[in-house]
């Protein structure tokens, strides 16, 4: 069965130095989300791609967060600078078509640790 | 907040008894969508219900949906040590293009 690949798993950063987390949706996924999951809360969504295009980034902190998808298949998230606040399970999504419809398909996560 | 709030918080029960979850929203949605999620693992998809449903199935899962009051739940029936987990439900409003809204969710645990 077709998977949603995150890596890497955990990520322990000091705080001001820059991170990356990578994504590979499920092969033909055209819509692909990036989500940050606090311990005991629901996930956020940070951005969301259709294809190559960024359709919802109003809840990305785009003055220290980048995302992107440039052949509209895999994704880089990227944090630079780290803060402490930043520590927090980062979740990758995709899903078929865009649409609320769909259902999404979740990888393990990057579990990340600021110090 | 727009996003869908579970309740209770936490539920722990004994193996075979049934699970209710609920979820309440504020605003009109197009559908809703329940997870689960095991301890630091992803999300799975349970079972979406649009906004003309009322039940739907899905082996022991029941969801409801009721408009009127504006709240979803969940039940899990003959429940067993493995439906242990996170329970989240997601809202996608009308306004969105395919954003889903997720609760802070129910912990659910079931003791052997």
């Amino acid at each position: 069965e077709a998977e949603v690949a995150q890596s890497p798993r955990y990520k322990i950063t000091e705080k001001s130095q820059a991170v990356a987390f990578w994504c590979d949706p499920i092969s033909g996924h055209a819509t692909l989300y990036w989500y940050r999951q606090i311990l005991g809360q629901g996930p956020e969504l940070l951005v969301q791609f259709q294809d190559e295009s960024v359709v919802d980034d109003s809840q990305l902190p785009k003055d220290r967060f980048s995302a992107e998808r440039l052949k509209g298949v895999d994704s880089t998230l990227k944090i630079q600078p780290a803060e402490l606040g930043d520590s927090a399970m980062y979740l990758c999504a995709s899903s078929p078509r865009q649409g609320s419809s769909y259902e999404q398909y979740f990888g393990p996560g990057t579990r990340l640790t600021v110090t | 907040s727009q996003q869908g709030e579970e309740d209770p918080q936490a539920l722990s029960i004994q193996e075979g008894e049934n699970a209710t979850m609920n979820c309440s929203y504020k605003t009109s949605i197009n559908n809703l969508q329940w997870y689960r999620q095991n301890s630091g693992r992803g999300l799975v998809h349970l079972i979406l219900i649009r906004s003309n449903e009322r039940e739907k199935h899905s082996g022991r899962l029941r969801v409801t949906l009721d408009t009127s009051k504006k709240s979803s739940s969940l039940l899990i029936t003959a429940s067993r040590a493995a439906d242990t987990a996170s329970y989240f439900c997601a809202t996608s409003y009308n306004t969105n293009a395919g954003k889903s809204t997720f609760g802070d969710g129910t912990t659910l645990t079931v003791k052997p």
